[in-house]
C-alpha cells in the first residue's frame, strides 16, 4: 500500500494500551471538528466529529475531547488494537470562497504491536 | 468499499504531459471535493462542487481544472505536469450539509 506518514509524528504503543492523539487547530471560530483513520492504501475513513458546543463526545472505543480555551483536539483510543495502526487526521470546518471545507491537519501515525 | 470510486489507482506519466482523474460520488452525494495528497503537505483541498457547479476553491494550481457532469461523476484535469504534481489524489463526496465526507481509495500519480 501507500505510505503517507514518513515525516509525520509517531505513536508507538502496545497492544491494549489507550492512545491519545493530540491535534492544534488554528481558527478559533471553527465550530465543527471531524477525525479521520487513512490506512496504507486506502482514503480516509471519518471516524468520529464533534461540535464546538461539546467538550467531549464517545462512541465505539473512541473518544473525541475539545479544548477551545487552547485550540486543542484530542482522539483517544481504548483498548488500542493492531487494526487501530493507521495514520490519524483532525480536520476543521473552514471557509473557502463562501463556502465550508475540511481542512486536514498534518496526521499522526499510529503504530500498534501486538 | 466506501461507495466512491476513483480511477485510475494508479497513473505514470511524463512531465509536461496532461491527465484526467475520475470519481464517481456516492449514490444522493451532491457534492464531490478533490483532494492532493503529498508526504511533505499532507492532505491540500483542491476544489469542491455541488449539483454540477463549482463550490469552493483551494489551493488549485491553473494548470488543474475540474468538472461534474449532470449524472454527478466529476473530473480533476492535470495539466503541463510537473515532477512536483506527483501525488496521491483524492476524491471525497457529502449530501448537502454534511461535513462526514466520504473519500475513495486515490489515484496514485507519478510524473517522470
Amino acid at each position: 500500500g501507500e505510505s503517507v506518514g514518513l515525516h509525520l509524528p509517531t505513536l508507538s504503543v502496545q497492544e491494549g494500551d489507550n492512545s491519545i492523539i493530540n491535534c492544534a487547530y488554528s481558527n478559533s471560530a471553527s465550530d465543527y471538528f471531524i477525525w479521520y483513520k487513512q490506512e496504507s492504501g486506502k482514503g480516509p475513513q471519518f471516524i468520529i466529529d464533534i461540535r464546538s458546543n461539546m467538550d467531549k463526545r464517545q462512541g465505539q472505543r473512541v473518544t473525541v475531547l475539545l479544548n477551545k480555551t487552547v485550540k486543542h483536539l484530542s482522539l483517544q483510543i481504548a483498548a488500542t488494537q493492531p487494526g487501530d495502526s493507521a495514520v490519524y487526521f483532525c480536520a476543521e470546518k473552514k471557509m473557502n470562497s463562501g463556502y465550508s471545507t475540511l481542512t486536514f491537519g498534518k496526521g499522526t501515525m499510529l503504530l500498534v504491536s501486538p | 468499499d466506501s461507495g466512491v470510486t476513483q480511477t485510475p489507482k494508479h497513473l505514470i506519466t511524463a512531465t509536461g504531459q496532461r491527465v484526467t482523474l475520475r470519481c464517481s460520488p456516492r449514490s444522493g452525494d451532491l457534492s464531490v471535493y478533490w483532494y492532493q495528497q503529498s508526504l511533505d503537505q499532507g492532505l491540500q483541498f483542491l476544489i469542491q462542487y455541488y449539483n454540477g457547479e463549482e463550490r469552493a476553491k483551494g489551493n488549485i494550481l491553473e494548470r488543474f481544472s475540474a468538472q461534474q457532469f449532470p449524472d454527478l461523476h466529476s473530473e480533476l484535469n492535470l495539466s503541463s505536469l510537473e515532477l512536483g504534481d506527483s501525488a496521491l489524489y483524492f476524491c471525497a463526496s457529502s449530501v448537502a450539509g454534511s461535513y462526514g465526507y466520504t473519500f475513495g481509495s486515490g489515484t496514485r500519480l507519478t510524473v517522470v
